[in-house]
């Protein structure tokens, strides 16, 4: 079955950086593509961007530009999510996501159980 | 881009049935089918209920219904139980872009 499994919570100071992974498993990893979804605590859904896993091409929401970088190891078929120089805001629990993309239909059909990431000083 | 307005909180009693619309732009949700829906529970990941529109996923009951009109997206759940109080939230797959709503506080009075 297909499962989507992220890393563990983490706690960084302002201005640290946090890596966050998503283990797939149950399909194959390089014919979908996977997006970062991010909920601030007790705010709502915020896409952040997306990798082909295939390519390693990505595209990344602007508000994100320059702070965020999505990676990907074929090998371990598993996507990371990096955001750099984190502020309080960053505050969130972070999904990864699978996009579904048959037949001109786009939607995103499994989640992570998402990874709480802090941000304290 | 803005996110897509959704109504804070829409409410129900069981058995009612309840409408939460999203609405976009003629760029995104009017310019597109690719509306899909997610129910999420209190610390839980989204759950799909319905994609491209008005689209069921297998598993996802026919209480749940989906439809587009010009820019705006409507979910419109019937029959309402107990387990469906929840948050709701659009999302518009716009080519290489997504957009999500504010989400929709749905409670079963």
């Amino acid at each position: 079955q297909v499962q989507l499994v992220q890393s563990g919570a983490e706690v960084k100071k302002p201005g640290a950086s946090v890596k966050v992974s998503c283990k797939t498993s149950g399909y194959t990893f390089t014919g979908y593509y996977i997006h970062w979804v991010r909920q601030a605590p007790g705010q709502g859904l915020e896409w952040m961007g997306w990798i082909n896993p295939d390519s390693g091409g990505t595209n990344y929401a602007q508000r994100f530009q320059g702070r965020v970088t999505m990676t990907r190891d074929t090998s371990f078929t598993t996507a990371y999510m990096d955001l750099s120089r984190l502020r309080s805001d960053d505050t969130a629990v972070y999904y990864c996501a699978r996009l579904q993309s048959d037949w001109d239909d786009y939607y995103f059909d499994y989640w992570g159980q998402g990874t709480l990431v802090t941000v304290s000083s | 881009q803005s996110a897509l307005t959704q109504p804070r909180s829409v409410s129900g009693s069981p058995g009612q049935s309840v409408i939460i619309s999203c609405t976009g732009t003629s760029s995104d949700v009017g310019g597109y089918d690719h509306v899909s829906w997610y129910q999420q529970h209190p610390g839980k990941a989204p759950k799909l209920m319905i994609y491209d529109v008005s689209k069921r996923p297998s598993g996802v009951p026919d209480r749940f219904s989906g439809s587009k009109s010009g820019n705006t997206a409507s979910l419109t759940i019937s029959g309402l139980q107990a387990g469906d109080e929840a948050d709701y939230y659009c999302c518009s797959y716009i080519g290489s872009f997504v957009l999500f709503g504010g989400g929709t506080r749905l409670t079963v009075l």
